[in-house]
């Protein structure tokens, strides 16, 4: 699986949006990017994933690069709630190693 | 659905003692995966189940360290004996295999402290 670059740790204010950046340069055409995140004293929660289109769901948006080296998470009106660490994990999807593997992930703080 | 249940949630216990951390994933899910988080080393996967069969557990870290899948509801990691660096959240997390998204689902973790 390729590997995830991604910045230690963001700030953002309360209701604004969070916009949390993640290089993939050495993706591959079969690999999806994937969002989780882990609030403090929890297990990682899935947020979202993608192939080549820009998605959205309930918790948020993910913009892919026409490219696909590098894509961004958007969570449009953080909440204290966001506050937690975003994990960015590229991989095939069904293949036959059906496994994560967890970078370091960006540490995003929202504050009030 | 009550999501993937571990148990216990805490556990203390002296060098040497084995140690049992159990799962029981979604049901009618069929992946079933150990992770283990520590801060030097972050999340690491430990083992994954398919249809109760070990796929790949290149990430036991040593042979103190098994486990097992008796049934589709039930997986055990055993720790035997246990050390202080073994201290560590363990997380199970289980999947639909084949599913549009093979979305992964983590339970809320065993914090094990090893005196």
């Amino acid at each position: 699986d390729a590997k995830t670059t991604q910045p230690p740790s963001m700030d953002c204010a309360e209701g604004r949006a969070a916009n949390l950046p993640c290089n993939h340069s050495t993706i591959s055409g079969n690999e999806y990017v994937y969002w989780y995140r882990q609030i403090h004293s929890q297990g990682p929660q899935y947020i979202i994933h993608g192939l080549k289109n820009n998605e959205t769901n309930e918790m948020a948006s993910l913009i892919i690069t026409e490219d696909r080296k590098s894509s961004t998470l958007i969570l449009p009106h953080a909440t204290l709630r966001d506050t937690a660490v975003y994990y960015c994990i590229v991989r095939v999807a069904g293949g036959a190693t059906n496994k994560l593997i967890f970078g370091t992930g960006t540490l995003l703080a929202v504050q009030p | 659905d009550a999501g993937v249940i571990q148990s216990p949630r805490h556990e203390v216990t002296e060098m040497g003692q084995e140690v049992t951390l159990r799962c029981k994933p979604i049901s009618g899910h069929n992946s079933l995966f150990w992770y283990r988080q520590t801060m030097m080393r972050g999340l690491e996967l430990l083992i994954y189940f398919n249809n109760n069969v070990p796929i790949d557990d290149s990430g036991m870290p040593e042979d103190r360290f098994s486990a097992k899948m008796p049934n589709a509801s039930f997986s055990t990691l055993k720790i035997q004996p246990s050390e202080p660096r073994d201290s560590a959240v363990y997380f199970c997390a289980s999947s639909l295999d084949g599913g549009r998204t093979d979305t992964q689902y983590f339970g809320p973790g065993t914090r094990l402290t090893v005196l």
